[in-house]
């Protein structure tokens, strides 16, 4: 199956400051979902974002499929923005329709 | 116009009972999807639904798990003679279509005893 891999494993800051996350996968796909799991545990989505550039707010992404990764970008970070981002991949219509998830990424924003 | 529902929220049962976890999904989503989060294994695929065709079961650890979807809305996840290793946070998430985004519930807390 796909291999999907985080980076950093952890990142602490201080409030105010900017954060590069990183995802790499292992094989082509056709979905990548950027979610944030909040101290309570609820998923939220962030960003589908299977190639190109989005930007929501404080928070972007970029995808740059032909080299099989994804980058997550948080700036002027908030106490809020503390939790776990996960990078999550699937190839729908190719048997893999359910997302395959990495092992995440642990921020703790500090104020 | 709400989210995806699941209940119960937390659940704990007796190694070898039976336990059966429901989901309700965004309302008009084709698309349905059990995960299963753990300390030791992180967030993993269970098994897919879409529309009214042959789920995708390609996630399911054992022949313990199964998991219905009456009239393309609700779904049950049933896990048999449940196993201590079974304990884990149960996720179901819906999307519009296949591929598209998925929206989680707030998830079943499991703990075999």
């Amino acid at each position: 199956g796909i291999q999907v891999e985080q980076s950093p494993p952890d990142l602490i800051l201080q409030e105010g400051a900017n954060s590069t996350l990183r995802c790499n996968f292992s094989d082509s796909v056709n979905n990548l979902q950027w979610f944030h799991q909040n101290p309570w545990g609820q998923l939220i989505n962030l960003f589908y974002i299977p190639s190109g550039t989005k930007q929501n707010g404080r928070l972007s992404a970029t995808t740059v499929a032909t080299e099989r990764y994804s980058l997550l970008y948080i700036s002027s970070s908030q106490t809020t923005d503390s939790g776990v981002y996960f990078c999550a991949v699937g190839r729908w219509g190719g048997g893999a329709d359910g997302l395959t998830f990495g092992k995440g990424t642990h921020l703790i924003i500090q104020p | 116009g709400a989210g995806v529902s699941q209940s119960p929220s937390n659940k704990v049962t007796e190694k070898g009972k039976d336990v059966e976890l429901r989901c309700d999904p965004i309302s008009g989503h084709t698309a349905l999807y059990w995960y299963r989060q753990s300390l030791g294994q992180g967030l993993e695929f269970l098994i897919y639904f879409q529309g009214n065709s042959a789920p995708d079961k390609s996630g399911l650890p054992s022949d313990r798990f199964s998991a219905e979807r009456t009239g393309g809305s609700v779904s049950t996840l049933t896990i048999q003679r449940t196993q201590q290793e079974d304990s884990a946070v149960y996720l179901c998430a819906s999307s519009l279509d296949r591929g598209k985004t998925q929206y989680f519930g707030p998830g079943t807390r499991l703990l075999v005893l």
